[in-house]
């Protein structure tokens, strides 16, 4: 059983375009993120929701708009995809927010 | 001074050595610490949450030093699949934000 996952795997798109990605977790966790691992390997974080409700909002562009439909999914939209969101975006949960945190397998998106 | 600090590396030791990393953090009032290995194109795995009298698992130990605000993590008699990025991760006891290093580069060689 996985425990957090993450669609799409790999995802190329052209820039301007809108794409989501989503997540899921069957850890009955609390608390979910959204990570961004850049070409320099450091993981910088991006949003995280506590049972369904936005607590962190790191200075991302509004371009970015989180989702979450119930405390299990949590899912980005990015609109007018640019060249440097090109990145591995990573998803995920913990029980309570200063826990340890389990991570999907990442998206891979690439902007050309 | 930066929130979570790492010594980048890389770090490249023949196999069966014992090989150090350390980790310094500036928020005093910090709660919780871990390490997370990453391997190349994978996701970040919780490797162990650190206590604050230590704690070992099979070759890993970690500890805590609060005084000196830092964490370790040693890891004995090292193997191949040992090779992986380490990465430090410490709570903000202020918010629900954990803040991780950049990570620690370590090449296990044969």
């Amino acid at each position: 059983d996985t425990a957090v996952s993450q669609t799409p795997k790999y995802l190329v798109t052209q820039m301007g375009n809108d794409k989501s990605i989503k997540c899921e977790q069957n850890l009955g966790h609390d608390t979910m993120y959204w990570y961004k691992q850049d070409s320099k390997k450091f993981l910088k974080i991006m949003f995280s929701y506590n049972n369904k409700e936005l607590i962190i909002n790191e200075t991302v562009p509004n371009r970015f708009s989180p989702k979450s439909p119930d405390k299990a999914h949590l899912n980005l939209h990015i609109n007018s995809l640019e060249l440097g969101d090109s990145a591995v975006y990573f998803c995920a949960s913990s029980q309570t927010g200063i826990g340890e945190q389990y991570f999907g397998p990442g998206t891979r998106l690439t902007v050309t | 001074r930066k929130e979570v600090e790492q010594d980048p590396g890389p770090f490249n030791v023949p196999e069966g050595a014992t090989v150090a990393f350390n980790c310094t953090y500036s928020n005093s009032a910090s709660q919780s610490f871990f390490w997370y290995r990453q391997d190349c194109r994978k996701e970040p795995k919780l490797l162990m949450s650190v206590y604050s009298s230590g704690n070992e698992d099979g070759r890993f130990t970690a500890q805590l030093n609060r005084a000196s605000q830092y964490i370790s993590l040693l890891i004995r008699d090292s193997k191949l699949s040992d090779s992986a990025t380490y990465l430090c991760v410490v709570n903000m006891a202020s918010n629900y934000q954990l803040i991780w290093g950049a990570g620690t580069k370590l090449i296990i060689k044969p």
